[in-house]
């Protein structure tokens, strides 16, 4: 029972340094998605995909690279961490055209902290 | 601008008391979700509402959906303990397939 599953579960960079937070679902879910969460401002979508070799920007998307080999992945890259990326990152998958009542299933984090 | 702006904020109750929690937009969304979260983990889908004047019971939880579906709200029937976490509503404003837009939380807090 696995769900989705987030490595690291904690990360310290540098400023300038590059990462790949991992992002990998058992559940044959064709959309995921990346959010962020910052004290004060709930969960804010980076970037989602709605299958393998699709993906799009959602409403933070500075800073970050996505893309989609495979179902199960979803890697997100930070290019060169800034201060202002230190947050909480949550991947979340769920099932694709099955109706409005979809439940979205997330990981459990990675707390992401840049010096 | 917040889509989904939630009421309040936070919430400190004492334990046996009731609560409800607001959830508002001035769009229309096609369905709406409410997510609980507890330190250390990802949100968790308590209940997701479709119809407009939509009521669903979750036990002591309450979840409407306005009848404009432009609002939401969740009352806790004599609050207990284990009901403390992050409560977040999560709407999405297209087919099932569309990213869900949250709103900020309200943070409840449940004192023996």
């Amino acid at each position: 029972n696995a769900g989705v599953t987030q490595t690291p579960k904690f990360q310290v960079l540098k400023t300038g340094q590059s990462m790949t937070l991992q992002c990998a679902q058992d559940m044959n879910h064709e959309y995921m998605s990346w959010y962020r969460q910052d004290p004060g401002m709930g969960l804010r979508l980076i970037h989602y995909s709605v299958g393998a070799g699709i993906t799009d920007q959602g409403e933070v998307p500075n800073g970050y690279n996505v893309s989609r080999s495979t179902t199960e992945d979803f890697p997100l890259r930070l290019l060169s961490a800034a201060p202002s990326q230190t947050s909480v990152y949550f991947c979340a998958s769920k099932e694709q055209n099955r109706g409005l009542r979809t439940e979205a299933f997330f990981g459990q984090g990675t707390r992401l902290t840049v010096v | 601008t917040q889509l989904l702006e939630q009421s309040p904020q936070f919430l400190s109750i004492q334990e046996g008391e009731n609560l409800t929690v607001y959830c508002n937009s001035s769009s229309v969304f096609s369905s709406l979700q409410w997510y609980r979260q507890e330190p250390g983990e990802g949100p968790v889908l308590l209940v997701t509402v479709v119809t407009g004047g939509e009521v669903k019971k979750l036990k002591r939880l309450t979840f409407q959906f306005g009848d404009a579906r432009k609002d939401s709200s969740l009352h806790i029937t004599a609050a207990q303990t284990g009901d403390t976490g992050l409560y977040l509503c999560a709407g999405a404003m297209g087919s099932g397939n569309t990213p869900l837009v949250f709103g900020k939380g309200t943070r409840l807090s449940v004192i023996a």
